[in-house]
């Protein structure tokens, strides 16, 4: 079945501190890959999306994320972590089917400290 | 900015209960989608819905479960006969294009099944 992994439930990263989350899929096709952000209470925003062509996307609020089809991985990275990126962060793949049916990863939660 | 807006944003109910879930899409959008979220777990999809009719959904979405958009502007869920482990956060979202457009995502709703 397809599925989507972030091996790390937590992450502390100190401000201005480089960031890498991981994500990893299991498909047999390549899919539509996306970042989300969830903060507390509120709902989930896009990072950045990965359809086709270039591999390393550049996202919202100084994100990016790489593409390795050999890796099938789509790890999303930060070069200087701000306070402000503590949240949740949530890798998801649509499996192409037409309709954008997303699968989520299990999320990873980003703790920054001073 | 357009945005997602969902109502209400907690309900808490009795297990057996009928409740609604209102949210309304961004008013140009087509596609629209409800998934959930249990407490400490990951998003999961339940349904899509384009041109007033259901065109995928999930196991988790059985005949407990029904969409529907009664007018021009809302698009609700509602479940039929609630049980404990239903209790979850609700998200409503909603896309432009098929496949490749950006699902933005409302603030959800918190369902508390008591």
């Amino acid at each position: 079945a397809q599925s989507v992994t972030q091996p790390d439930i937590h992450i502390t990263v100190s401000e201005g501190a480089s960031l890498e989350l991981r994500c990893n899929y299991s498909y047999g096709a390549t899919p539509y890959l996306f970042w989300y952000v969830q903060s507390p209470g509120q709902g989930l925003q896009l990072l950045l999306k990965y359809f086709s062509g270039d591999t390393l996307v550049q996202g919202i609020k100084g994100f990016e994320a790489e593409f390795k089809r050999s890796q099938s991985s789509f790890n999303l990275r930060k070069p200087s972590v701000h306070w402000s990126d503590a949240a949740e962060y949530f890798c998801a793949v649509d499996m192409n089917t037409g309709f954008q049916k997303l699968v989520f990863g299990t999320g990873t939660r980003l703790l920054v400290s001073p | 900015e357009p945005e997602v807006t969902q109502t209400p944003s907690h309900q808490v109910t009795q297990m057996g209960q009928e409740v609604i879930l209102r949210c309304v899409p961004i008013s140009n959008h087509l596609y629209f989608y409800w998934y959930r979220q249990i407490l400490g777990q990951k998003v999961e999809f339940l349904v899509s819905f384009y041109n007033n009719e259901i065109s995928e959904k999930s196991e988790i979405f059985d005949d407990q479960f029904s969409v529907e958009r009664p007018d021009g502007s809302n698009f609700t869920l509602k479940i039929r006969s609630t049980k404990l482990e239903d209790s979850a956060m609700y998200f409503c979202a909603s896309s432009d294009l098929r496949g490749s457009g950006e699902q933005y995502f409302g603030p959800g709703t918190r369902l508390t099944v008591t």
